[in-house]
């Protein structure tokens, strides 16, 4: 059974880095998926962040390339996502998922995901 | 680029069915198989009920189904229950620098 669950700090100030990390069970985050980030601020809709492989390839969506970065620890079986010079419009549920679709190329075929976690961006 | 184009909200009587479409250009979902649909009940991560236009992951009841025509992919959920009371969100693989778009969600009332 695959399961992910995101971590990290319950609260960023702004124009600090948010910093958060999946740890995947039950399976091997080095099999030829690709492992995303998404997020949701309150009361909206989803936004894909951007998505990674073991292998080093790593998809950013536009609007947040400047900003973000994102890594994979295969000897613990995580990825994280670092967001910096965040803001309040920054708050939202992180989510991190398995592409359960292409192996060469993200697809947003997120098949299993985290519980997510809620990161408030305020002084 | 701009979000995948959903309704705001959609309603039905428990037995009837509904369908949500999710529109989009030939950049996404006109030009590929990667069309997927979410299902997410209020505080919950969302649930992948679709993939590939017409897939559905096992475990996923067949009141769900998913097509394609064009530039719009559809969500059709037949004999309505008051547990698919849910919000629903779609998502396609594009070929701009974006990679992966979603939709901005509906909203299913059981009425």
């Amino acid at each position: 059974q695959v399961q992910l669950q995101e971590s990290g700090p319950g609260l960023v100030k702004p124009s600090e880095t948010l910093s958060l990390t999946c740890t995947v069970s039950g399976f091997s985050i080095t099999n030829d998926y690709y492992w995303g980030w998404i997020r949701q601020p309150p009361g909206m809709g989803l936004e894909w962040i951007g998505s990674l492989h073991h292998s080093g390839s790593v998809y950013y969506n536009p609007s947040l390339k400047t900003r973000v970065a994102m890594s994979v620890d295969t000897s613990k079986n995580t990825f994280s996502l670092k967001l910096n010079s965040v803001t309040a419009a920054d708050t939202a549920v992180y989510y991190c998922a398995r592409d359960g679709g292409g192996t060469t190329v993200t697809t947003g075929n997120f098949d299993y995901w985290g519980q997510g976690t809620l990161v408030p961006v305020s002084s | 680029q701009s979000a995948l184009t959903q309704p705001a909200s959609v309603s039905g009587s428990p037995g009837q069915s509904i369908t949500i479409s999710c529109t989009g250009t030939n950049n996404d979902i006109g030009g590929y198989k990667y069309v997927s649909w979410y299902q997410q009940h209020p505080g919950k991560a969302p649930k992948l009920i679709i993939y590939e236009v017409t897939n559905r992951p096992s475990g996923v009841s067949n009141r769900f189904s998913g097509s394609k025509s064009g530039n719009t992919a559809s969500l059709t959920i037949s004999g309505l229950q008051s547990e698919d009371e849910a919000d629903y969100h779609c998502s396609s693989y594009t070929s701009s620098s974006t990679h992966v778009i979603f939709g901005g969600g509906t909203k299913v009332t059981v009425l």
